[in-house]
């Protein structure tokens, strides 16, 4: 079975400063997606970026950006100049292509003024 | 542009009680999919359907069922509710023939027994 790790319950940022959010996964698999997904406080699930495993190119969108190192099945997102908006539980998220979404346990971020 | 529907919003039950839980995918959207997230814990895959068929099976009770219609709107119907039910039950839905593969997610039904 499919696992995603997130080792770090709680993380807090500066206003304007990068934070990077840690994930890990297992699978056997070669072909598959993963998401970073935010939850604010209206429990809304916001898709925030996506990869494809078989690129090996780092997604990025806007101040957003992860670091995918398939070999290490590690999937990290970055957030640049954080926002008070940003505040959130972000989930890691695993999908075989075309399948359900693993989730991991979540992240909350906390942005300080 | 058009979201995934959910209704109601927020539903509240007594235990034994029966609940239906509607989502109504994005158009042309042919999967669906739902999602169950108790208090302070990640998502959990319940079922999905693709055209109007079972696709995958989660970590569904027994006492839960769900079908996809003709439409493709989808039901979750819940009975012999427990305590334990409470959570937020998300619905997202998906395109085989999508350029990246994402399932949007609606806002979610909050349940409530009591």
């Amino acid at each position: 079975a499919q696992t995603v790790t997130q080792s770090q319950p709680e993380m807090s940022v500066q206003e304007a400063e990068t934070v990077t959010l840690s994930c890990t996964y297992d699978t056997s698999e070669s072909d598959y997606y993963l998401f970073w997904y935010k939850q604010p406080p209206s429990r809304q699930m916001i898709l925030v970026i996506r990869q494809e495993a078989y690129k090996q190119q780092n997604a990025t969108e806007n101040r957003f950006s992860v670091n995918f190192q398939k070999a290490a099945k590690s999937f990290s997102l970055k957030i640049s100049d954080s926002q008070l908006g940003d505040a959130a539980m972000y989930f890691c998220a695993y999908e075989p292509s075309g399948s359900r979404l693993t989730f991991g346990e979540g992240t909350q971020l906390t942005v300080n003024p | 542009a058009a979201g995934v529907i959910q209704s109601p919003r927020h539903l509240i039950k007594e235990k034994r009680e029966t609940a239906t839980l509607k989502c109504y995918p994005i158009p042309r959207h042919d999967t669906v999919y739902w999602y169950q997230q108790g208090p302070g814990q990640d998502p959990q895959f319940l079922i999905s359907f693709y055209e109007k068929m079972q696709s995958d099976k989660g970590s569904i009770p027994d006492r839960f069922s769900a079908q996809q219609f003709s439409d493709y709107h989808s039901e979750l119907n819940m009975s012999s509710l427990e305590l334990g039910d409470s959570a937020l039950y998300f619905c997202a839905s998906s395109s085989r023939d999508r350029l990246y593969n994402e399932q949007f997610f609606g806002p979610g039904t909050r349940l409530t027994v009591l």
